[in-house]
């Protein structure tokens, strides 16, 4: 079993929706990262927590520590947000365990 | 300023072969970390340097992986024997100190087909 998982796999939706990717993980870590993956597989880092919340844009991020949960939320959604969203958590000892990650459509 | 640079971005070799994948880290970034990832799946972490050191090599699969970085800068993963599983897109990542709170910057990836 994963320790990270993601939900949804797959999701698409219409330009202008609200976009929410839940991310649960199994036990304490010290941060939580959102990732996105383009096509050709770049990957940029969204946002990095351990507790809250926060915003960049039309991103949001919040954790809730005590219910081992994050989600990634997406306002006003466009055709470029179409990606893969991939949550990852990292552990004191530097280890770092991936989500499957969420592929993202957004249909103008 | 330049981000992580991985080469080359493909590699297409024959089962048995030895493939060399090279991490140009951001400069200044102490910390490195090899990934791997398969189709439609999250990357899967490989091994970590901290400087020229491997501080965590706990994820190579078997002996046939290894990887080196012997001035703490530049690093090069070595896969010997390659087998048909191995192939994946190889993704190396730095970070200023290796904080696991710090923000990794991820390369292009290397893509690895084996035949």
């Amino acid at each position: 079993k994963n320790e990270v998982e993601q939900s949804p796999q797959n999701l698409t939706a219409q330009e202008g929706e609200f976009i929410t990717i839940n991310c649960s993980y199994s036990v304490g870590i010290s941060a939580l990262h959102w990732l996105q993956q383009h096509p050709g597989g770049g990957i940029v880092s969204l946002f990095m927590l351990s507790s809250g919340k926060k915003k960049h844009g039309r991103l949001i991020a919040t954790i809730n520590i005590q219910e081992k949960h994050s989600s990634l939320h997406i306002t006003a959604s466009h055709p470029r947000d179409s990606a893969v969203y991939i949550c990852a958590a990292s552990y004191n000892n530097n280890d770092m365990r991936f989500g499957a990650g969420t592929r993202l459509t957004v249909k103008p | 300023g330049a981000g992580v640079s991985q080469t080359p971005s493909n590699k297409v070799t024959e089962k048995g072969k030895y493939v060399e994948l090279r991490c140009d880290p951001i400069s200044g970034h102490t910390a490195l970390y090899w990934y791997r990832q398969s189709l439609g799946q999250g990357p899967e972490f490989l091994i970590y340097f901290q400087g020229t050191g491997a501080a965590d090599d706990s994820g190579l699969p078997n002996d046939r992986f290894f990887a080196v970085r012997p001035e703490g800068s530049v690093s090069t993963l070595k896969i010997q024997r390659t087998e048909r599983g191995d192939s994946a897109v190889y993704l190396c990542a730095s970070s200023l100190t290796g904080y696991s709170t710090d923000t990794q910057y991820f390369g292009p990836g290397t893509r690895l087909t084996v035949l």
